[in-house]
This record gives structure tokens, C-alpha cells and sequence, in this order.
């Protein structure tokens, strides 16, 4: 199935842009989802199709999608956004759902 | 208020069955796709199932096929997971989950909190 690789952990100071990665083979031909799981919470949808922004979601949140790899941008981080952050795909080969290994993200 | 609310978690031996439920509220239940995903205690989440919105379509991890069967009654708006012959791999907080759209490709808007099942003899 298709496999998607996250770096486990990421960290940057606040006030700072954090880059979450996403690589895949060619998932720049798929949809990217990214979703917040802060700790003992259940997961938040904050980008979808690549880049769209739910409803009430910051604008300091963005995506991006081309080639091998997706990626998740937070701009001006804050301590709030300690969390982890998980990519997921459509894996229509297979019709199931994949999601990456997570990427936990510390802010200093 | 968009809500999923998980029930039927517990502690069962390995070998046995336990049935999960999702009780879905705050929008019409039956014109989206929903889904089961797990994750296991201090690991990432994994994607255990899907439904159509009609339920004529259903999907499964590989390694669940067989053993766990996912259902819907639109008409008391609720999901189900049926789990059989649960292993000590099963062990995980089982989260429901809403896509967006009727279909399972498309991106997951709304999660319950989860029901946590421990399987342990």
C-alpha cells in the first residue's frame, strides 16, 4: 500500500515557521489532509486538498503539495501549537486510507 | 454541534469479540462516509475502516479483514465496528470518524474521543 514519511519530530522557537514534511511517491498526484493531535485529544482537521483551511482554522496554518512531497507550514508558532501532526491520503489502489507516521512538534 | 460519541470499549480476552458504537448527532448522518480509526497506546493513528454513506460500500485495513465488520443504521443514526477473534495487536483507543463527503476519499472533518479497548487475558 501506499506509504507515506513524516520526520518524527520537529522543533522551532516561537514566533518562528515550522515546516512539517510529507513524502510519498508522486503524492503530489493525491489529495493531502493534515490533522493536530495535541496530547490525550482527539485529532483536528487543519489543512485538507493540499491546502484549503477548514473553517475557523488560522490563515497561520498552510499546505503545499508537488512531486514527492507534501508539506505543512505554521507560521508564527506558538506555544499552543505543540502537538502532533499527522499527513493522510486516499490510497485508491487499494481503496484504504493511509495516514504518515506523525511528526511531533516541540516549540522551544 | 457536529458530535460523534463512541461506546462498547473494555477489556476482553484475546480470542473473543466486543462490538464498538458511534453515535453521530448535530448533522444528517446519513449523507456522509464515516470511519474507524485506532491508535495503539504511545503510537500513531491507523485507519482500521470505512462505510459509505448508504453503506453499500466498505472498506478495511489489511490486517482486520475477516475478523472486524463495519455497519451503519441511518435510521438511529449510529456506527458499528464488529470485532472478532481480537489479539493483543487490537489493543488501541478506537476513534470514529466523518468524512467530509458521502465518499470515503476525501478528508476527515469530525472525530469522536474515542472508546479504548484493551485486549489482555
Amino acid at each position: 500500500s501506499f506509504v507515506l514519511t513524516q520526520p518524527p519530530s520537529v522543533s522551532v522557537a516561537p514566533g518562528q515557521t515550522a515546516t512539517i514534511t510529507c513524502g510519498g511517491n508522486n503524492i503530489g498526484r493525491k489529495s493531502v489532509n493534515w490533522y493536530q493531535q495535541e496530547p490525550g485529544q482527539a485529532p483536528v482537521l487543519v489543512v485538507y486538498d493540499d491546502s484549503d483551511r477548514p473553517a475557523g482554522m488560522p490563515e497561520r496554518f498552510s499546505g503545499s503539495n508537488s512531486g514527492n512531497t507534501a508539506t505543512l507550514t505554521i507560521t508564527r508558532v506558538e506555544a499552543g501549537d505543540e502537538a502532533d501532526y499527522y499527513c493522510q491520503v486516499w490510497d485508491s489502489n487499494g481503496d484504504l486510507v493511509v495516514f504518515g507516521g506523525g511528526t511531533k512538534l516541540t516549540v522551544l | 454541534q457536529v458530535q460523534l460519541v463512541e461506546s462498547g470499549g473494555g477489556v476482553v480476552q484475546p480470542g473473543k469479540s466486543l462490538k464498538l458504537s458511534c453515535a453521530a448527532s448535530g448533522f444528517t448522518f446519513k449523507d456522509f462516509a464515516v470511519h474507524w480509526v485506532r491508535q495503539a497506546p504511545g503510537k500513531g493513528l491507523e485507519w482500521v475502516a470505512v462505510i459509505s454513506f448508504d453503506g453499500s460500500k466498505k472498506h478495511y485495513l489489511d490486517s482486520v479483514k475477516g475478523r472486524f465488520s463495519i455497519s451503519r443504521d441511518n435510521s438511529r443514526n449510529t456506527l458499528y465496528l464488529q470485532m472478532n477473534n481480537l489479539t493483543s495487536e487490537d489493543t488501541a483507543m478506537y476513534h470514529c470518524a466523518k468524512s467530509s463527503h458521502e465518499v470515503a476519499a476525501a478528508d476527515i472533518d469530525t472525530w469522536g474521543q474515542g472508546t479504548l479497548v484493551t485486549v489482555s487475558s
